[in-house]
């Protein structure tokens, strides 16, 4: 268990819906990262939050938004879903600072049908 | 664009051999970078770093090496043990910056 709780861990639904994914990031951790792993994709960097407010965007289509709380948990809100956006979506979060690095969920596999 | 690397999509090494995982980078802002390890329905697990101030960083079998001049870094494991089969993913990120880059990942299999 690395900390990083993400629900759900599977989720199938059809294109033209909207899902919500959860993240809770480890305890004492402010910022969190949205990565998206598509077939033959590494990660991509959706957006990083950082104590509940945005901090740097990165390949996230405008039908894609998040938020983090003032618990410091974060969802990530994909919407008018099309089969594309068929991937594996993972949470990561931080402490301040690059030396630490990132501790991962073990991610949220969305199926688009 | 990728700015962060890695030309082979999957490498097999016999166990107890040295594997050797490479990535190359673009951005010469980047300035420190990572190695990922993830096995299957996981997240990827930190596995080793290393600053620009330095050449070589090792931890136990596993040693990274950065060559600056050519934007090129290398993963060393030796010896190789089946645990170590997994997908491991090369990552950069830039001063001022604490969002991390990553490639597209190698797959590595250690065969018997």
């Amino acid at each position: 268990d690395s900390g990083v709780t993400q629900t759900p861990k599977h989720l199938i639904t059809a294109t033209g819906q909207r899902v919500t994914l959860r993240c809770s990031p480890r305890s004492g951790d402010l910022s969190v990262y949205w990565y998206q792993q598509s077939l033959d994709q590494g990660l991509q960097f959706l957006i990083q939050y950082y104590n509940g407010e945005e901090r740097a965007k990165g390949n996230i289509l405008e039908r894609f938004s998040a938020q983090q709380f003032p618990d410091l948990h974060s969802e990530l809100n994909l919407s008018s879903l099309e089969l594309g956006d068929s991937a594996l979506y993972f949470c990561a979060s931080s402490r301040v600072g690059r030396i630490y690095g990132y501790t991962f969920g073990s991610g949220t596999r969305l199926t688009v049908v | 664009d990728q700015q962060v690397k890695q030309n082979s999509p999957s490498l097999s090494v016999q166990e107890g051999r040295i594997s050797i995982l490479n990535c190359d980078y673009t951005n010469s802002m980047f300035d420190y970078f990572l190695w990922y390890k993830k096995y299957p329905a996981e997240g990827p697990t930190f596995l080793i770093s290393i600053s620009s101030i330095k050449d070589k960083n090792e931890d136990g079998r596993f040693t990274v090496f950065l060559n600056k001049s050519a934007k090129h870094l290398s993963l060393h494991i030796v010896p190789s043990q089946p645990g170590d089969s997994a997908v491991y993913f090369c990552a950069a990120s830039a001063s001022g910056d604490d969002k991390i880059i990553f490639g597209k990942g190698t797959r590595l299999h250690i065969l018997p």
